[in-house]
């Protein structure tokens, strides 16, 4: 399985670009990359995906460079709502690589 | 589509007693997790189920933890005695084929006394 590593915490102030990157040095070729958010007493959800490149969604931004060793999730313009702990996870659970949570990555947004 | 309905929201009770957690997946979806959350060791996979029938069941702790999925509407979860390290917010997903993408459920939280 690869193993991702994030910061364990980042503050921000509303409106601002955050930017929040994941190294993942042993991805495999089948591997994707996807990230969740999780709101306090709330299940995770599902943000993005990306196998490379960049994609956008109406929530965030994915960039994943030619290498993929690595991905930034890019959320605009953050407002205090956007208080959450951010997963990056890497696998393909159709290949057998089901992903696994890490400690994430607790934004902070502050007034 | 209602989501992911996981009952009860919160349960309390003592070691020794018998737990069942409830889950109704979305419709149509074909693939069932169980997650298991805490502090200590963040969010971690228990069992998940295709079309009904457990695929990997390699996260559940012991013999103590059940689960069963007798329908595609409907699984359950069982701890069977509880003690207090069973302790957690237990989360129930499901996925279409891209099983990448789960749909979480608000979760039990559980305390064992």
């Amino acid at each position: 399985l690869a193993k991702t590593t994030q910061p364990i915490s980042m503050d921000s102030y509303e409106g601002q670009e955050v930017n929040i990157t994941c190294s993942h040095n042993n991805i495999a070729t089948n591997d994707y990359i996807t990230w969740y958010q999780q709101f306090p007493s709330q299940g995770p959800r599902f943000i993005i995906q990306g196998y490379k490149t960049k994609v956008t969604n109406e929530v965030a931004s994915l960039f994943i460079p030619a290498d993929r060793k690595s991905s930034t999730l890019s959320l605009p313009r953050v407002s205090l709502s956007d208080t959450a702990v951010y997963y990056c996870l890497v696998g393909e659970w159709n290949y057998g690589q089901n992903f696994v949570f890490g400690p994430g990555t607790r934004l902070s947004v502050l007034p | 589509d209602a989501g992911v309905i996981q009952s009860p929201r919160h349960e309390v009770t003592e070691m020794g007693q018998e737990v069942t957690l409830r889950c109704k997946p979305i419709s149509g979806h074909d693939y069932l997790f169980w997650y298991r959350q805490t502090m200590m060791r963040g969010l971690e996979l228990l069992i998940y189920f295709n079309n009904n029938v457990p695929i990997d069941d390699s996260g559940m702790p012991e013999d103590r933890f059940s689960a069963k999925m007798p329908n595609a509407s409907f699984s359950t979860l069982k701890i069977q005695p509880s003690e207090p390290r069973d302790s957690a917010v237990y989360f129930c997903a499901s996925s279409g084929q891209v099983k990448n993408i789960q749909y979480f459920g608000a979760g039990t939280r559980l305390s064992v006394l």
